[in-house]
């Protein structure tokens, strides 16, 4: 079964260089979510789309955008990146927002040096 | 506030032995949780939902158990396999922002199946 695709699966930076991580949902998955995971921590919620707007805003640096397109992919824009954004960055997608499981992906891992 | 967290951080199992993974959450209004396992290097990965009107939900090997009266989430699986050594994680389904959802995840354990 096809599921939730993120690119890259890593990626090195330097402090205040730009990122762009990609996500691809399941097919007919209108949701997508992107969460921040820093080493033994929980997933903390970034922002969430549905049907290509955004649905609601987490802990999400304003030195952070995303945005859904019209074939559902999600792109989570990271400018400025400081040492410590270097985590897991997951995407997730579910059918619908209430009450459907979150897939997600395996993640990218960025390191900021 | 929202908040899902884990009562116990490690846990150590032996292989056979039944494990209980416990979670207390916070928001009284949720009505949908789910069970992540998370293996390294890995996203998380779906285990079981359970509902509101439910206390109770069975899967393959294990089960979810809902009290609502004092908020509080349990996972358990049946003859711990070293396979289910892993980091779990309970979710809990809340409002958002304009009528919106988001899933808040709990401090994770850790399970350690010993052979």
């Amino acid at each position: 079964a096809a599921g939730v695709i993120q690119s890259p699966r890593h990626l090195i930076k330097e402090k205040r260089e730009t990122a762009t991580l990609k996500c691809y949902p399941i097919p007919r998955h209108d949701t997508v979510y992107w969460y921040q995971q820093g080493p033994g921590q929980d997933p903390q919620f970034l922002i969430s789309f549905y049907e290509k707007m955004q649905s609601d805003k987490g802990s999400i640096p304003d030195r952070f955008s995303a945005q859904q397109f019209s074939d559902y992919h999600s792109e989570l824009n990271m400018s400025s990146l400081e040492l410590g954004d270097s985590a897991l960055y997951f995407c997730a997608s579910s059918q619908g927002q209430f009450n459907s499981p979150l897939h997600f992906g395996n993640g990218t891992r960025l390191t900021v040096t | 506030g929202e908040s899902v967290g884990l009562h116990l951080p490690t846990l150590s199992v032996q292989e056979g032995d039944n494990s209980i993974i416990n979670c207390a959450y916070s928001n009284s209004a949720s009505d949908y949780f789910i069970w992540y396992k998370q293996e390294s290097g890995k996203g998380p990965q779906f285990i079981i939902d359970i509902r509101s009107n439910m206390d109770k939900r069975q899967g393959q090997r294990v089960t979810v158990l809902l009290n609502k009266t004092v908020k509080h989430l349990s996972l358990q699986i049946a003859a711990t396999q070293p396979g289910d050594s892993a980091v779990y994680f309970c979710a809990e389904n809340i409002d958002g922002t304009s009528g919106t959802y988001k899933y808040i995840f709990g401090t994770g354990t850790r399970l350690k199946v010993l052979a």
